[in-house]
């Protein structure tokens, strides 16, 4: 039981790239998040998603798109990268009354 | 709209001794539910202890405990017999528990970094 596995751990991506970041879950969750996390600061929501097919805009979406088609994997797709976007990207999954289980993070610079 | 307030940037404990990070939310919704993470150096993010609003007893954890005092808003954090181990980034968050479209999303504080000292 692996929980919720991100890759890569860490990329670096030239302004304009795109890039897929993957998550999976194995833990059967219907709900499940894109955070971001900027130096110094806490975990902001991007996206998020209820179950397969179903998908919602969080705080920060702009320059981000996702998809769910499976119960199990939640992209996370950046399109023309921008140095804004270098953070860090937690995937996690959980019902939203009980608590989130976090992926171990990929680390994204854009330079 | 949530918002989470830590207002301690940095902390510091002798190691044995206790510790109290604090938190303090604004919403207008009735039912909620409140969290406490930890972000050690490595980078993962540890669940920690949870409140629910219309829990009556304070939520308890090991050596982890959430004092919740709701007129307040205000939710706690407090580690006993603080370790070396325990060094590391606190967010506390919250989730709404009402219906509607905005009950799936964790709002989380800017962090306490606590440094347990030997």
């Amino acid at each position: 039981n692996a929980g919720v596995t991100q890759t890569p751990k860490f990329r670096i991506l030239k302004i304009g790239q795109s890039m897929t970041l993957q998550c999976a879950q194995d833990m059967n969750h219907n709900y499940m998040y894109w955070y971001r996390q900027d130096p110094g600061m806490g975990l902001k929501l991007i996206y998020y998603s209820v179950g397969a097919g179903i998908t919602d805009k969080g705080e920060v979406p702009n320059g981000y798109n996702v998809s769910r088609s499976t119960t199990e994997d939640f992209p996370l797709r950046l399109e023309l990268a921008a140095p804004s976007q270098t953070s860090v990207y937690f995937c996690a999954t959980g019902r939203p009354e009980e608590t989130q289980y976090f992926g171990p993070g990929t680390r994204l610079l854009v330079l | 709209a949530q918002k989470i307030t830590q207002t301690q940037p940095g902390m510091f404990v002798q190691e044995k001794e206790a510790v109290t990070l604090d938190c303090t939310y604004d919403t207008s919704d009735q039912s909620y539910g409140l969290f406490w993470y930890k972000q050690p150096s490595s980078g993962e993010m540890i669940f920690l202890i949870y409140q629910g609003s219309y829990d009556e007893q304070n939520a308890t954890e090991g050596r982890y405990s959430l004092n919740f005092q709701k007129a307040r808003k205000s939710a706690n954090l407090v580690i006993s017999a603080s370790q070396l181990g325990d060094s590391a980034m606190y967010f506390c968050a919250m989730v709404p528990r009402t219906s509607g479209g905005s009950n799936y999303k964790l709002t989380f504080g800017k962090g306490t970094l606590l440094t347990v000292n030997p």
